[in-house]
């Protein structure tokens, strides 16, 4: 089954205790990202990868960082959360077509709570 | 910078009834694609409809449909036939045809269907 994984589904951590969230896709896709769901404000964008070792900023980069070492994985990083980083994260991953931009398929989203 | 607004913050509708979203964006680009995603109580992001900006056909999927206006940059979402299942949250969606696949979305309406 084509599928974007996030682990774990659910996280609540303390301040300053670095933590990771993997993401891992198995459709081949070229481009993955990372998006915070936050109440009123939609969804916004973190951090892209349009391939392997190629990475950049989204529009709310602060406070995270990524790493694209495989095409399957984009592990989001935390080095020292605070509570303004509590939140809902969705990764996604696509793929190029022909005709643009294909669909992006969205993991299940994991909810972090940081005290 | 691309923006993406949607001016209902919630909407509701009877059962088997139509009821249709609004989304305006901005943008100078003329190659982009337009996306309704569907966010139902499991937070899963599932794609509703997709449209290319440079097809003039407005895209339909079963009892969805968009009315794009690209003069207008309009693109609202029709849901006709209404059912229980189509309560959730709705966010359109905007991604540049160039080389950056990001999706800027709305803030979203979260639509109730009314038995």
């Amino acid at each position: 089954e084509a599928q974007v994984t996030q682990n774990p589904r659910y996280l609540i951590t303390v301040t300053g205790k670095k933590l990771t969230v993997t993401c891992s896709q198995n459709m081949n896709h070229e481009y993955m990202s990372w998006y915070r769901q936050d109440p009123g404000l939609g969804l916004r964008q973190i951090y892209y990868s349009m391939n392997v070792e190629v990475t950049d900023k989204g529009d709310v980069p602060e406070g995270y960082k990524v790493s694209r070492k495989e095409k399957r994985n984009f592990p989001l990083i935390l080095e020292s959360p605070s509570p303004n980083q509590t939140s809902l994260y969705f990764c996604a991953s696509s793929s190029h077509l022909a005709g643009g931009p294909g669909e992006q398929f969205f993991g299940p989203g994991t909810r972090l709570t940081v005290l | 910078a691309q923006t993406v607004t949607q001016s209902q913050p919630e909407m509701s509708v009877q059962e088997a009834e139509t009821v249709t979203l609004s989304c305006t964006y901005d943008t100078s680009e003329s190659d982009y694609y337009l996306f309704w995603y569907k966010q139902p109580p499991s937070r899963q992001m599932i794609l509703v409809i997709r449209q290319e900006a440079y097809k003039q056909q407005n895209a339909t999927e079963n009892r969805f449909s968009v009315n794009f206006q690209k003069a207008a940059k309009s693109f609202s979402l029709k849901i006709s036939d209404s059912q229980l299942g189509d309560a959730a949250m709705y966010f359109c969606a905007y991604i540049s045809g160039g080389s950056n696949y990001k999706l800027t979305f709305g803030k979203g309406t979260l639509l109730t269907v009314n038995p």
